[in-house]
């Protein structure tokens, strides 16, 4: 199975901040990268797909970019709403992976 | 609006067997893979099964592979996981999953499994 390696694990923000999470996949995606949000209790909901495509209603805040086996996730300029746990997730080969997360928490 | 309801979990013994269920709403049910995907109390997601839109192709994540069998009824706007020989391992939240994107762009609240003597 392809591992994904997300960086960091926690992330400490403020409002305001532009913050960078970096999900490392051990062999070759391609660009079949996603990214997902989760709150406590709450199931992820799909910000990005396919590395950079910004999934319908989520704010143009939300970034993302790589390719091969390093991606990013950029929020600018964070939002109260933002705090939350971060997870990517490869769909390139037929057995899908998540990454371990990153939480978001405020400094 | 697009909704997913899961059910059928509850609290089973080990070895015992289990299915659960999605009810699909407020889409064009054929046109989308669907996908379940479990969460464990702390952990992150993990993917547990695809089922394209006709079901004929199927794919299962390797902890559950000779175990869950995931099936769809396209009349009625269903997709089921069977689950055998369940462990305390498969102990999680289970969610099913529209495949509009990734392993999904809309999901279910989630229905709970417990394996437990």
């Amino acid at each position: 199975d392809i591992q994904l390696t997300q960086s960091p694990s926690t992330l400490s923000a403020s409002v305001g901040d532009r913050v960078t999470i970096t999900c490392r996949a051990s062999q070759n995606v391609n660009k079949w990268l996603a990214w997902y949000q989760q709150r406590p209790g709450k199931a992820p909901k799909l910000l990005i797909y396919a590395t950079s495509t910004l999934q319908y209603g989520v704010p143009r805040r939300f970034s993302g970019s790589g390719a091969g086996t390093e991606f990013t996730l950029t929020i600018n300029s964070v939002q109260p709403d933002d705090f939350a746990t971060y997870y990517c997730q490869q769909y390139d080969d037929w057995s899908w992976t998540f990454g371990q997360g990153t939480k978001v928490e405020v400094k | 609006q697009v909704q997913l309801e899961e059910s059928g979990g509850g609290l089973v013994k080990p070895g015992e067997s289990l299915t659960l269920s999605c009810a699909a709403s407020g889409f064009s049910f054929i046109n989308y893979y669907m996908t379940w995907i479990r969460q464990a109390p702390g952990k992150g997601p993990e993917w547990i099964s695809y089922i394209s839109e006709t079901g004929d192709t199927k794919y299962y994540g390797a902890s559950v592979r000779g175990r869950f069998i995931v099936s769809r009824d396209n009349d009625k706007d269903l997709v089921h996981l069977e689950m055998d020989n369940l462990r305390p391992e498969d102990s999680a939240i289970y969610y099913c999953g529209r495949g509009g994107a990734a392993a999904g762009d809309e999901w279910g609240r989630g229905t709970l499994v417990t394996v437990s003597s």
